[in-house]
This record gives structure tokens, C-alpha cells and sequence, in this order.
């Protein structure tokens, strides 16, 4: 099972939108609506932020919002915030029960 | 207030064996399955399998398979992660994760870095 593709990095100013991409294929994020977003601070633990592809558990803030085209699902900060500087992670449940994380963003708020 | 809290940091030779413990509290045990993730340093988030305390039943990564046992203990709502025939690159920080039933990780235990080092 290889790791879902994620850009390295992604960067914005304080109030701007930014997008985060993770391409999987046919046997998990294309097939599984099941697409969760993990927000990671060096040194503490992931932290769940989308699940099942757009939804939120509470509270996260509605800045954080998910979505999904055929093999790619995408998480949308808006508004971005210096606290948002972090590295983020997507992860599809996949074929023969697996699950498979994406290779990390690491967000830069300029 | 629901927690996991995993063992403390461990360091082994090459091809020794750790176990990790994860305990966790709060919740109803049987009710959630719990997963096991890693980070080495520098790397990414690695998943390594799932582990189903209703029915002790397991599915690991096959990157691990044949290495890796995951075990609970319903008594003491305790899962156990063991990895053998260690390799200098199983130096990794190594998480417990309750699977919130929307095949998401809602929950994290506190990390449990374990170094292999001759």
C-alpha cells in the first residue's frame, strides 16, 4: 500500500485561504469516503481535524473544511491564523483493510 | 475525561524486541478499536495495524506483518503493541489511537519513543 501523496509544503498570510491536496487512487480515497485531516505539532499528538471527508468533530473551528474529486481529497484552511503553522496529514482507510497515511504539509503562515 | 496513556520510552539493541502498552481510560474499552502509528524522526505518520478489543481480533500492516503483535487486556483496558527483530530505522515515536467508529483517530495516547541503539 503506498503512502497517499501530499505536497511538502503549503504557505499563506494571516487571513488568506490555503489549500492541501492528497492523491490516493482507486483503492482508497477514490473508493472510501472515509478521508480524515490530522493537524501535528512537533512533539505533541496528531490531532483529528476532518473525518469522512468533510466532517468536523467538536470543536474544530469551521476555518477547517474538507472535500473530495474522484482520487484527491483536499483540505481548506480559511482565515488562516499563526497558529495554524503546523504540519498536516490526510489518511484513507484503503483496500484489505488498511489504512494509509498521506506524507505530511507542513503549513507556513508568512 | 477519556485519555490514553502509553509506557514510557524505551531503548533496545538491534533485534531485540519492545512492547509498548497503551492504558486506556474513560470510555467503554470494547466499544473502540484501537490502531497503532508511528513517526520516525523526520518522517511521516506510518500506520501499522488495528487492533479490535470485542474480539481480540487484528490486521497489521504488511510492512509488519510477521514482526508486529498487538494484544489487549480487558481487565486492565490495556493494548499492547510488541515489534521484534528491531532494525535501527524502528527508531520512531509510536502512538496508540482510538478509532472513533468514523474510520478516523479521535484520540491519541501521549507518544512513546523508542530508540534502537547498539
Amino acid at each position: 500500500q503506498s503512502a497517499l501523496t501530499q505536497p511538502p509544503s503549503a504557505s499563506g498570510s494571516p487571513g488568506q485561504s490555503v489549500a492541501i491536496s492528497c492523491t490516493g487512487s482507486s483503492s482508497d480515497v477514490g473508493t472510501y469516503n472515509t478521508v480524515s485531516w490530522y493537524q501535528h505539532y512537533p512533539g505533541k499528538a496528531p490531532k483529528l481535524i476532518i473525518y469522512e471527508v468533510t466532517k468536523r468533530p467538536s470543536g474544530v473551528p469551521d476555518r477547517f473544511s474538507g472535500s473530495k474529486s474522484g482520487n484527491t481529497a483536499s483540505l481548506t484552511v480559511s482565515g488562516l491564523q499563526a497558529d495554524d503553522e503546523a504540519d498536516y496529514y490526510c489518511c484513507s482507510h484503503a483496500d484489505g483493510d488498511n489504512w494509509v497515511f498521506g506524507g505530511g504539509t507542513k503549513l507556513t503562515v508568512l | 475525561q477519556v485519555h490514553l496513556v502509553q509506557s514510557g520510552a524505551a531503548v533496545r539493541k538491534p533485534g531485540a524486541s519492545v512492547k509498548v502498552s497503551c492504558m486506556a481510560s474513560g470510555y467503554s474499552f470494547n466499544t473502540y478499536f484501537i490502531h497503532w502509528v508511528r513517526q520516525a524522526p523526520g518522517q511521516g505518520l506510518e500506520w501499522m495495524g488495528i487492533f479490535r478489543p470485542g474480539d481480540g481480533s487484528t490486521r497489521y500492516s504488511q510492512r509488519f506483518q510477521g514482526r508486529v503483535t498487538m494484544t489487549g487486556d480487558t481487565s486492565t483496558t490495556t493494548v499492547s503493541m510488541e515489534l521484534s527483530s528491531l532494525k535501527y530505522d524502528d527508531t520512531a515515536v509510536y502512538y496508540c489511537t482510538r478509532d472513533n467508529s468514523g474510520w478516523a483517530f479521535d484520540l491519541w495516547g501521549q507518544g512513546t519513543l523508542v530508540t534502537v541503539s547498539s
